[in-house]
């Protein structure tokens, strides 16, 4: 199984800050790569696929990027909604997995 | 508009069994490859199961933790994908959800196992 590690666990960040967010798979899974916000309660919203890509609807603030085993999550301009929870998941392999989650909170 | 709508989930006993559905709506349901995810609570999301469209067969693939009790199957005429769940143990408690892979997913329901 490939396993996702994702750092840090949380973070706190003030509105208007750059927050990165980092997930790494333990093999190569190429493009094969998402990243969801979770809101307590609601279901994963998808954020960015193929590693790079943004969701439509998602704003342009959030930005993806890597290939391989390292992948990165942006956050340009930190806004009180962005605050949830963070996964990546690889779909490259089964079975398919997701990353520990990466708690968001304002300062 | 694509809507998943989960049922089926509430509370159950260890060793029983309970069968989850997921009505769909929006899309072309017969051509889609689905998904089930589940989520322990306050705890990280898990892949429990896929199940390929009919014209690959509708071959399914299960999670190792599931394998041998959980059983994916869909009605294309009905356009509702089920997860049927048997011998149920207290760590397969769960909001559990329907997706079309990424992009659609449902709101989830609820299985309790415990005495």
């Amino acid at each position: 199984d490939i396993q996702m590690t994702q750092s840090p666990s949380s973070l706190s960040a003030s509105v208007g800050d750059r927050v990165t967010i980092t997930c790494q798979a333990s093999q190569d899974v190429g493009k094969n790569f998402y990243w969801y916000q979770q809101k307590p309660g609601k279901a994963p919203k998808l954020v960015i696929y193929d590693a790079s890509n943004l969701e439509t609807g998602v704003p342009s603030r959030f930005s993806g990027s890597g290939s391989g085993t390292d992948f990165t999550l942006t956050i340009s301009s930190l806004q009180p909604e962005d605050v949830g929870t963070y996964y990546c998941q690889q779909y490259d392999n089964l079975p398919l997995t997701f990353g520990p989650g990466t708690k968001v909170h304002i300062k | 508009e694509v809507q998943l709508v989960e049922s089926g989930g509430g509370l159950v006993k260890p060793g029983g069994s309970l069968r989850l559905s997921c009505a769909a709506s929006g899309f072309t349901f017969s051509t889609a490859w689905m998904f089930w995810v589940r989520q322990a609570p306050g705890k990280g999301l898990e892949w429990v199961g896929r199940i390929k469209e009919t014209k690959y067969g509708g071959t399914t693939d299960h999670a190792a933790p599931v394998r041998g009790r959980f059983t994916l199957s869909r009605d294309d005429s009905k356009n509702t994908l089920y997860l049927q769940m048997n011998n149920l143990k207290p760590e397969d408690t769960a909001v559990y959800y329907c997706n079309t892979g990424a992009r659609y997913w449902g709101q989830g329901t609820l299985v309790t196992v415990s005495s």
